[in-house]
């Protein structure tokens, strides 16, 4: 069965700073591979998503991600964040041909000191 | 366009109460529907897989169960809450192979 590993359970960044978060999965195959971001009380708002293709995907609010295939992870990253940024990030994977039933890590809370 | 309505956003629920939390999507037909719940020391777990009306799959053993009387409504239920079964509760569907969520029901069990 796959599973997905955020190593990096508190982040915390100066306003401004780059940030990285990290993921790795384990899986057979190449997965379908998402990050979500949550507020608190709120539900998940998609990020981005890798599918195939270009391993460096853009999402929403600056971020973005790369697929290392050799090294199972998809970490993302956001050149300078920003206070709004501070929330918990979940990375999660899909198997191809699975119905889209995801499995996820268990999430990195980011915190911007201002 | 395309939205997941979900509701109530908050409960209170006595110990051995029933449960029904509703999930509509608006837009689209024949999504796949999903019921995550994210509780404290156990994370995002996804509990009911739907593929179609009446096509229920249930991931991991437990005192709910879910619905889909409609095509684009999905119901989690339980005849009688247990303490266990407080959490975040996210529904969740698939136009493609995105995975979006409604904003999720707080249930406190007491």
């Amino acid at each position: 069965a796959q599973s997905v590993t955020q190593p990096d359970i508190h982040i915390t960044v100066s306003e401004g700073a780059s940030l990285e978060l990290r993921c790795n999965y384990s899986y057979g195959a190449t997965p379908y591979l998402f990050w979500y971001v949550q507020s608190p009380g709120q539900g998940l708002q998609l990020l981005l998503k890798y599918f195939s293709g270009d391993t460096l995907v853009q999402g929403i609010k600056g971020f973005e991600a790369e697929f290392k295939r050799s090294q199972s992870s998809f970490n993302l990253r956001k050149p300078s964040v920003h206070w709004s940024d501070a929330a918990e990030y979940f990375c999660a994977v899909a198997v191809t041909g699975g119905g889209n039933k995801l499995t996820f890590g268990t999430g990195t809370q980011l915190k911007v000191e201002l | 366009s395309q939205t997941i309505h979900q509701w109530p956003a908050t409960l209170v629920q006595p110990v051995g109460s029933p449960l029904s939390l509703e999930c509509t999507v608006e837009g689209t037909s024949n999504p796949n529907l999903y019921w995550y719940r994210q509780a404290a020391g156990r994370g995002l777990q996804l509990l009911f897989y739907s593929v179609g009306i009446g096509q229920i799959s249930s991931e991991v053993p437990q005192n709910l169960s879910a619905s889909r009387p409609q095509d684009r409504q999905f119901i989690l239920s339980s005849k009688k809450l247990l303490l266990s079964d407080s959490g975040f509760y996210l529904c969740a569907w698939s136009p493609t192979r995105d995975v979006i969520f409604g904003s999720g029901t707080r249930l406190t069990v007491v």
